[in-house]
């Protein structure tokens, strides 16, 4: 198996940016993708692939990745952007698992 | 649009079972591999299993092997989770979601709302 490490808190003034970050073996090889959740709510996708956005997720959402590394960048935080996220990608074990990172708590200030 | 709406939680003894179904609607259920992703409370999310469109091939966290089986009824676009054997640490709540597979990263779309699963005496 795999582990997905996030740091778990990290706190942005409104409108500065941010930028979480997701760090594990199984991301040299496979894209992370990115989850929002509100408290009672259900997670919502906000980045998958390369860098992409589904239909409904604002353009200050972005990503990127670079070695055992994937970020989340909120550029011009707002205040509905404070949430848990939570990073997630396939096992590196080359079995079909997957693993998620511990989470964000992102904080706007 | 397309949704996931999850039912059958619950409180059940340590040792007992369960069985959780998730109904889709909105998109052709038979052509998309499903998973079930659980969350302990106060805590983060943890993938519990996996299993292709056409349920030729289902995968297990190592937590729930031999104990929970997932399944699913293409005529009904409706997935299960059958949870035997049951303990105290399996309280969670327990989230449908669709699969996208793709060979450089896959990911979850949409979610369901969840359905609570209490484990205790």
């Amino acid at each position: 198996s795999s582990e997905l490490t996030q740091d778990p808190a990290v706190s942005v003034a409104l409108g500065q940016t941010v930028r979480i970050t997701c760090q594990g073996d199984s991301l040299r090889s496979y894209y992370a993708s990115w989850y929002q959740q509100k408290p009672g709510q259900a997670p919502v996708l906000v980045i998958y692939g390369k860098n992409n956005r589904p239909s409904g997720i604002p353009d200050r959402f972005s990503g990127s990745s670079s070695g055992n590394t994937a970020s989340l960048t909120i550029t011009g935080a707002q205040a509905e952007d404070e949430a848990d996220y939570y990073c997630n990608s396939r096992d590196s074990s080359g079995n079909l698992h997957w693993v998620f990172g511990g989470g964000t708590k992102l904080t706007v200030l | 649009q397309v949704q996931l709406v999850e039912s059958g939680g619950g409180v059940v003894q340590p040792g007992g079972s369960l069985r959780l179904s998730c109904a889709a609607s909105g998109f052709t259920f038979s052509s998309y591999g499903m998973h079930w992703v659980r969350q302990a409370p106060g805590k983060g999310l943890e993938w519990v299993a996996f299993i292709r469109y056409d349920g030729s091939n289902k995968y297990y966290a190592d937590s729930v092997k031999g104990r929970f089986t997932i399944s699913r009824d293409n005529s009904k676009n409706t997935l299960y989770l059958q949870m035997n054997s049951l303990r105290a640490e399996d309280t969670a709540v327990y989230y449908c979601a669709k699969c996208i597979l793709e060979p450089g990263g896959d990911w979850f779309d949409p979610w369901g709302q969840g359905t609570l699963v209490t484990v205790s005496s």
